[in-house]
């Protein structure tokens, strides 16, 4: 079963409009999980690298002030994109590992967000 | 140079064959290696790891070069089910507890 969740699975919302998205780790407590973002057949590109009860991590070129990120607790963390427009719109995709160096990431099902 | 470098593809294979997959990765330091597999507008899914010593699962093998750098991914007997895109993705090291992906190869059996 899944051991990674994430909701919602689909948003289309106006431009301007902020959406969040939230990702919890169902079996295990992460203290770190992470958000990739997927454009059509493109790689996923590491966003942001969430760490339990201090701040994320954000990767090159992506802004901290446009992609909010919290992981207020060891099972959940959320994305918030403010302020969304159309170049926004994404594949947004969590994931989170286990305890251990050599442990593989299990992902969530993702998000599509559409921006009109 | 790409961190984790893959043939992006596609590969039309028949079914049945079997096919297939390389990747190089750059950094010396990486200390594991998976496949993944993502099923069009779906998340990646772990397939398996790869070992060391090499590893098989079914109709699936993977094998590790350190030396080269290069990690395969070898299918059997391919089925209309595999068609998907195969992420090959590494564990950089060096201080990241995230996954750096491949761009992906993309596999279209057909009948």
């Amino acid at each position: 079963g899944a051991v990674v969740s994430q909701h919602p699975s689909w948003v289309i919302c106006k431009s301007g409009t902020s959406v969040k998205i939230e990702c919890r780790s169902l079996d295990f407590q992460a203290t770190t999980m992470f958000w990739y973002r997927q454009f059509p057949k493109q790689s996923l590109m590491l966003m942001a690298t969430s760490n339990e009860g201090s701040k994320a991590t954000y990767e090159q070129g992506v802004e901290k002030d446009k992609f909010l990120i919290n992981h207020a607790s060891l099972t959940l963390s959320t994305l918030t994109v403010t302020s969304a427009h159309p170049e926004d719109s994404s594949f947004y995709i969590c994931s989170a590992r286990d305890t251990g160096t050599n442990q593989p990431q299990h992902f969530g099902d993702g998000t599509r967000l559409s921006i009109l | 140079r790409k961190e984790v470098e893959q043939d992006p593809g596609p590969f039309n294979v028949p079914e049945g064959a079997t096919v297939a997959f390389n990747c190089t990765y750059s950094n010396s330091a990486s200390q594991s290696f998976f496949w993944y597999r993502q099923d069009c507008r779906k998340e990646p899914k772990l397939l398996m790891s790869v070992y060391s010593s090499g590893n098989e699962d079914g109709r699936f093998t993977a094998q590790l070069n350190r030396a080269s750098q290069y990690i395969s991914l070898l299918i059997r007997d391919s089925k209309l089910s595999d068609s998907a895109t195969y992420l090959c993705v590494v564990n950089m090291g060096t201080g990241r507890r995230a996954l750096t992906f491949g761009s992906g190869t993309r596999l279209q059996v057909q009948p």
